[in-house]
């Protein structure tokens, strides 16, 4: 699996939109780019998953670059229960159950 | 629908104790992660499973960890003899065949080996 790049920590505001990049310039054709969260005592959470085209489901959006080398996690109107550590990871789908989680972004929302 | 469901949720023991984590995956689930988590290393897969099957064991540390389905709702992770190095918080996922690829992780077992 292609590896993954993310800043260590990050701030934002209560109410603004959380940008969440990732950089992963090695991922290859078949690998998908998952998001996953993990707030403090807790297992981690899925958020949300893509290929190519940008997704948006009920938690969050995910905008991947047309060369696929980068993706951003947008939480629109963050609150303060979104305060977490984010994984970005790539990950072929088939024949391959594996998540490999790095350090991920310690995200924290400021009232 | 309960969740992952894993017991103990803290467990504390002492070197050379055998200590046993156990899972409940979600109802219909067929896939099972154990994995790990230590401020060191961060978050590890140690082996999962498919239909009961282990299918990928290469994260399970060394002889002492064994890991078990003996049906799809139920798995055991055994350290023995347990080491101070394996104190750790211990995750269990499971998956469903039909709902697209999202793991649903368990509350963990926070294991202290003294």
């Amino acid at each position: 699996d292609a590896k993954t790049t993310q800043p260590t920590s990050m701030d934002c505001a209560e109410g603004r939109a959380a940008n969440l990049p990732c950089n992963h310039s090695t991922i290859s054709g078949n690998e998908y780019v998952y998001w996953y969260r993990q707030i403090h005592s807790q297992g981690p959470q899925y958020i949300i998953h893509g290929l190519k085209n940008n997704e948006t489901n009920e938690m969050a959006s995910l905008i991947i670059t047309e060369d696929r080398k980068s993706s951003t996690l947008i939480l629109p109107h963050a609150t303060l229960r979104d305060t977490a550590v984010y994984y970005c990871i790539v990950r072929a789908n088939f024949g391959n159950e594996k998540l490999t989680f790095g350090t991920g972004t310690r995200l924290t929302i400021i009232p | 629908d309960a969740g992952v469901i894993q017991s103990p949720r803290h467990e504390v023991t002492e070197m050379g104790q055998e200590v046993t984590l156990r899972c409940k995956p979600i109802s219909g689930h067929n896939s099972l992660f154990w994995y790990r988590q230590t401020m060191m290393r961060g978050l590890e897969l140690l082996i999962y499973f498919n239909n009961n099957v282990p299918i990928d064991d290469s994260g399970m540390p060394e002889d002492r960890f064994s890991a078990k389905m003996p049906n799809a709702s139920f798995s055991t992770l055994k350290i023995q003899p347990s080491e101070p190095r394996d104190s750790a918080v211990y995750f269990c996922a499971s998956r469903s065949p039909f709902a697209g690829d999202e793991q649903f992780f368990g509350p963990g077992t926070r294991l202290t080996v003294l």
